[in-house]
């Protein structure tokens, strides 16, 4: 199994609710990425899991909440976020300092 | 990590090797030269990386000049599928996990 998952394909949620991004992957990787990508915009690092413990936050606004249950999950929790927040959302996964891998990404829309 | 710079866009006839340049004059000793494309609405795909040899795989080859300033990924036979915005990212592969820093990268139309 060579791939990443990541569910939902499309989410819309208004400024009030909360909701998850899943990631998933069987590779064995240690590693674990969230990136932010706004339309016509290169991929963005927001948070870096390793091991299972979260290594990078680049000074992500607290309303964006990442958990790594074990090491094939990976989730981003959402709550309260603002229109501006739209965008695809992917995930990624590696061995620790290798080449990463990629989801299809998540297309997340706040009305 | 180093930075890089690509042009903004290139064409490049079906059947024919699309060159894509990439320019990382402050390049340092431990830093790896990595190649990634993003088909359109799709996640970015790894292509190939290399350190200073040149580089082939399936999909491309990887030419890194001497000096390492500079490096071009060749596609040998595009196709229309490889239609993509290509990026080419300087950083470390020290066992850690490390970023990966996405410039605009340069985006290849493979025209019929």
């Amino acid at each position: 199994d060579t791939e990443v998952t990541q569910t939902p394909k499309h989410l819309v949620m208004g400024m009030t609710n909360k909701k998850s991004l899943k990631c998933e992957q069987h590779m064995g990787h240690r590693a674990m990425y969230w990136y932010k990508q706004k339309a016509k915009k290169p991929p963005e690092l927001m948070f870096v899991y390793s091991y299972e413990k979260l290594s990078i936050n680049e000074s992500v606004p607290s309303r964006f909440s990442p958990e790594c249950p074990n090491s094939s999950l990976l989730n981003l929790h959402l709550h309260a976020l603002q229109p501006e927040d739209s965008a695809l959302y992917l995930c990624a996964s590696s061995r620790p300092g290798y080449e990463q891998y990629f989801g299809p990404g998540t297309r997340l829309t706040v009305t | 990590d180093a930075k890089t710079t690509q042009p903004t866009s290139m064409d490049c006839a079906e059947g024919r090797a699309a060159n894509l340049p990439c320019n990382h004059s402050t390049i340092s000793g431990n830093e790896y030269v990595y190649w990634y494309r993003q088909i359109h609405s799709q996640g970015p795909q790894y292509i190939i990386h290399g350190l200073k040899n040149n580089e082939t795989n399936e999909m491309a080859s990887l030419i890194i000049t001497e000096d390492r300033k500079s490096s071009t990924l060749i596609l040998p036979h595009a196709t229309l599928r490889d239609t993509a915005v290509y990026y080419c990212i300087v950083r470390t592969s020290s066992g850690n996990t490390g970023k990966l820093i996405f410039g605009q990268g340069t985006t290849l139309q493979v025209k019929p």
